[in-house]
């Protein structure tokens, strides 16, 4: 069966820091990855996703980048957090022909 | 692009049924989605509904689409305490990359 991890599970940081969290995904090859934030209203935003190995496609200009170093890794970076990187992020996947996201945990940041 | 629209807060009655409406515009949209977040917890697949169904029941769970006019419901039958969460519909975003687009998340709340 297939499982997702992400980590850190809970993160403060000061502005203007650098933040990196992680994503594995086990159980399958070459899924499609996907970086969501949830910010406080609640709605989920999709930020980053990738199709393969340093395929990353950007859905909105902001702070934050993303890499794919392994087919089941994905990884979230910023040089320099600013309080509105503040929110919940979510890591999640699917099969490359599947029609359904299975998400991870979550990672809650916080920048102070 | 998908754009999908949920009321925010719904309370119910222990032991009643919960009616979980969703809108959404792309009429092109195969798979719908819903999805069930636990407090600082991640998404959960619930169940999703191929567009040539009207109707999906799963346990307590019974997922109507109204193609003609671009509605969602999910109806939860004897609404548990267990079942208080946010409650997500997602259809498939637009540009590729197998994209869910999420609305904004209905609260429910059941009250003893």
């Amino acid at each position: 069966s297939q499982t997702i991890h992400q980590w850190p599970a809970t993160l403060v940081q000061p502005v203007g820091s650098p933040l990196s969290l992680e994503c594995t995904v086990e159980g399958t090859s070459n899924p499609n990855l996907y970086w969501y934030r949830q910010a406080a209203g609640r709605g989920l935003q999709l930020l980053f996703y990738s199709v393969g190995i340093g395929q990353i496609s950007s859905e909105v200009p902001q702070n934050l980048s993303a890499s794919r170093p392994q087919d089941r890794q994905f990884i979230l970076s910023s040089k320099k957090l600013l309080l509105s990187d503040s929110g919940f992020y979510l890591c999640a996947w699917r099969f490359p022909s599947g029609n359904t996201i299975y998400f991870g945990e979550g990672s809650w940041l916080t920048v102070v | 692009g998908e754009d999908v629209e949920q009321s925010l807060f719904l309370s119910v009655r222990e032991g009643d049924s919960s009616v979980i409406n969703c809108t959404y515009t792309d009429s092109s949209s195969t798979y719908l989605y819903w999805y069930k977040q636990e407090p600082g917890a991640g998404l959960q697949l619930l169940t999703y509904i191929f567009s040539n169904m009207d109707m999906k029941q799963d346990q307590r769970l019974t997922v109507l689409l109204n193609k003609k006019d671009k509605h969602l419901s999910l109806r939860i039958a004897d609404t548990q305490t267990g079942d208080s969460a946010i409650y997500f519909c997602a259809g498939p975003g637009t540009g590729g990359g197998n994209k869910l687009t999420f609305g904004t998340g209905t609260q429910l709340k059941v009250e003893l």
